[in-house]
């Protein structure tokens, strides 16, 4: 099974600055989606930004863009002009376009953003 | 409902019990995750529903464990004696089928704390 990895537990980020969460992964794959979901207190998931394999762009979503490196298997989330709604748990997922597509999350980045 | 629901939000069952946890995804997504959260931890996979096809259960933890899905629509988490160490946050995703790229929507999860 395909493996994700998140290798940093917490990270901190002063208001207005940039962040970049690492996430990479493990694959024989050459096809497959990526996704950054932010789990809040509420413990509701939400998606943050998605990538498709086959694409050679980043995606971005207004503050958040990722760097995807197919080659390398990496796959980071940066937040620019971080806000103080942006503190939560964030989630690398990883989903296999053919076959059995199930979802697999890392261990997550606790994100806090200090005033 | 417009979103994914699951019922109870928090369940506190004596070491031993039998317990039972409902999930309602939204109306048309036939896939169906159910992924464990320890506190403080990633999302563990544990079993995944694609409309009619067997069941992936590779991630359920033990015999202890099981899931079915009626009518391709409710489905229910079944913990059988239970342990302390089942404790955690149950959560419940669903998606449209055969699009890698959609995003699975979660609901806000059950809490069970075995005592």
């Amino acid at each position: 099974a395909q493996t994700v990895t998140q290798s940093q537990p917490e990270m901190s980020v002063q208001e207005a600055e940039t962040v970049t969460l690492s996430c990479t992964y493990d694959t024989s794959e050459s096809d497959y989606y990526l996704f950054w979901y932010k789990q809040p207190p509420s413990r509701q998931m939400i998606l943050v930004i998605r990538q498709e394999a086959y694409k050679q762009q980043n995606a971005t979503e207004n503050r958040f863009s990722v760097n995807f490196q197919k080659a390398a298997k990496s796959f980071s989330l940066k937040i620019s002009d971080s806000q103080l709604g942006d503190a939560a748990m964030y989630f690398c997922a990883y989903r296999s376009a053919w076959g059995n597509n199930d979802m697999r999350f890392g261990a997550g980045t606790r994100l806090t953003v200090k005033p | 409902g417009a979103g994914v629901s699951q019922s109870p939000s928090n369940k506190v069952t004596e070491k031993g019990k039998d317990v039972e946890l409902r999930c309602d995804p939204i109306s048309g997504h036939t896939a169906l995750y159910w992924y464990r959260q320890s506190l403080g931890q990633g999302l563990e996979f544990l079993i995944y529903f694609q409309g009619n096809s067997a069941p992936d259960k590779s991630g359920l933890p033990s015999d202890r464990f099981s899931a079915e899905r009626t009518g391709g629509s409710v489905s229910t988490l079944t913990i059988q004696r239970t342990q302390q160490e089942d404790s955690a946050v149950y959560l419940c995703a669903s998606s449209l089928a055969n699009l890698g790229n959609t995003e699975a929507f979660f609901g806000q999860g059950t809490r069970l704390t075995v005592v």
